[in-house]
């Protein structure tokens, strides 16, 4: 797979229910970056997490990083409609200089009905 | 929150043209980027800037690209003879130092024709 894979590619639960999305990448990495888009919109920035660290959260939102397993996940609790939306993971390779450039995964695409 | 601002959300252009996409990056940040977002498609880094020059680029930032700081503010991307490939959202992004959170655009559909 290519660098900053996510999975499932489209999940569809009820309002209420737990959302869990996964991503995987292949090189080592600075950091870790979830963003979400609305349909045909800018890209939100959710959460930054870095190499050193395993666990983040953000309100509703709580993101692990697994550097040995080369994944991470996203979890949305007590999902809403509102939620709706494609969820994207983005890494910023580490080696070498960087100057911040993200390398995106396919996104999954998740729906929350009402 | 302070936000990155893009100019024009939607553009439709003759192939051959020139367009020139426009941004202005968040008035603290140091490191600016456009990214490609074809549709259907994953999001792709074009381009990033630093210092008043291109620091890294992909291979699909061609000759037919270029980007520029004309001033303190604005950032812009110019392609020179547009493709129908070329067809794609363009989200321009910024941060203050590589390691931080990257903010983006609401971007600008650019349909080709």
């Amino acid at each position: 797979s290519q660098q900053g894979e996510e999975d499932p590619q489209a999940l569809s639960i009820q309002e209420g229910e737990n959302a869990t999305m996964n991503c995987s990448y292949k090189t080592s990495i600075n950091n870790l970056q979830w963003y979400r888009q609305n349909s045909g919109r800018g890209l939100v920035h959710l959460i930054l997490i870095r190499s050193n660290e395993r666990e983040k959260h953000s309100g509703r939102l709580r993101v692990t990083l697994d550097t040995s397993k080369k994944s991470s996940s996203l979890l949305i609790t007590a999902s809403r409609a509102a939620d709706t939306a494609s969820y994207f993971c983005a890494t910023d390779a580490a080696g070498g200089t960087s100057y911040g450039k993200l390398t995106f995964g396919q996104g999954t695409i998740l729906t929350v009905h009402p | 929150e302070p936000e990155v601002t893009q100019t024009p959300s939607h553009q439709v252009t003759q192939m051959g043209q020139e367009v020139i996409l426009r941004c202005v990056p968040i008035s603290n940040h140091l490191y600016f980027y456009w990214y490609r977002q074809i549709l259907g498609q994953k999001v792709e880094f074009l381009v990033s800037f630093y210092n008043n020059e291109i620091s890294e680029k992909s291979e699909i930032f061609d000759d037919q690209f270029s980007v520029e700081r004309p001033d303190g503010s604005n950032f812009t991307l110019k392609i020179r003879s547009t493709k129908l490939e070329d067809s794609a959202m363009y989200f321009c992004a910024s941060v203050y130092m590589p390691g931080n959170t990257i903010y983006f655009g609401e971007g600008s559909w650019l349909t080709v024709v």
